[in-house]
């Protein structure tokens, strides 16, 4: 059974600093990779995805995917409070994601 | 641009009653999706389609179902509702490119 495991925090981290998101796999053969944040109350929206391993960057968000360590990981860079939200992996073969629970993150002003 | 719809947004059912819940997309993606979310919980899968016609069970199927007759609709059928339905139910549509996938704003479902 393929699984995605998120710490599901919450990660609390001030206002200006790094947060640091993190994401293991089962499935050795996944090959797209997905980050989305979802707002207390509302839907999920992507933000981000990454299909090869390394770094990956759009804005102050990082994605980076380690495949040989089964690993993927998303950096946001001077956080807002605005940021504060639960973030979902997703590993997505062939168009049927498996969804992590997420990881809350606050960013505390 | 509408994106997803979802209809209703909040719905209390007594047990053993049904209900379907309606999803439309207006961006004539073939790939949609139900999810359902419970508290502190990442979304599960419950039926998929990759096209008019073409639907298949996801992770979690048991006590629903789905049906995709046209390319813009999506709907998902609770047959005698239990308890553990309680959730709340998401739609999804997404396209060729990975940058177009489009959550609905959600159907919070109590069943009681």
């Amino acid at each position: 059974q393929k699984e995605v495991e998120q710490n599901s925090g919450p990660l609390s981290v001030p206002e200006g600093a790094i947060a640091s998101l993190n994401c293991t796999y089962s499935d050795r053969g996944s090959q797209s990779f997905f980050w989305y944040r979802q707002y207390s109350g509302k839907s999920p929206e992507l933000i981000m995805f990454i299909y090869s391993n390394g770094d990956k960057e759009d804005g102050r968000f990082t994605a980076q995917l380690n495949k040989a360590s089964q690993y993927v990981s998303l950096l946001i860079r001077d956080s807002q409070p605005s940021d504060s939200a639960t973030y979902l992996c997703a590993v997505n073969p062939s168009y049927i994601p498996t969804f992590g629970r997420g990881t809350s993150l606050i960013v505390h002003p | 641009n509408a994106g997803v719809t979802q209809t209703p947004k909040f719905r209390i059912l007594k047990i053993g009653q049904s209900m379907t819940l309606q999803c439309t997309q207006d961006m004539n993606h073939n790939y949609m999706y139900w999810y359902r979310q419970d508290p502190g919980m990442g979304l599960k899968l419950i039926y998929y389609s990759v096209g008019a016609g073409i639907t298949d069970k996801g992770e979690v199927p048991n006590g629903y179902n789905v049906s995709r007759s046209t390319t813009e609709d999506f709907p998902l059928r609770l047959e005698l509702a239990a308890p553990s339905q309680t959730s709340v139910y998401f739609c999804a549509a997404r396209g060729a490119s990975p940058y177009e996938q489009y959550f609905g704003p959600g159907t919070r479902l109590t069943v009681t």
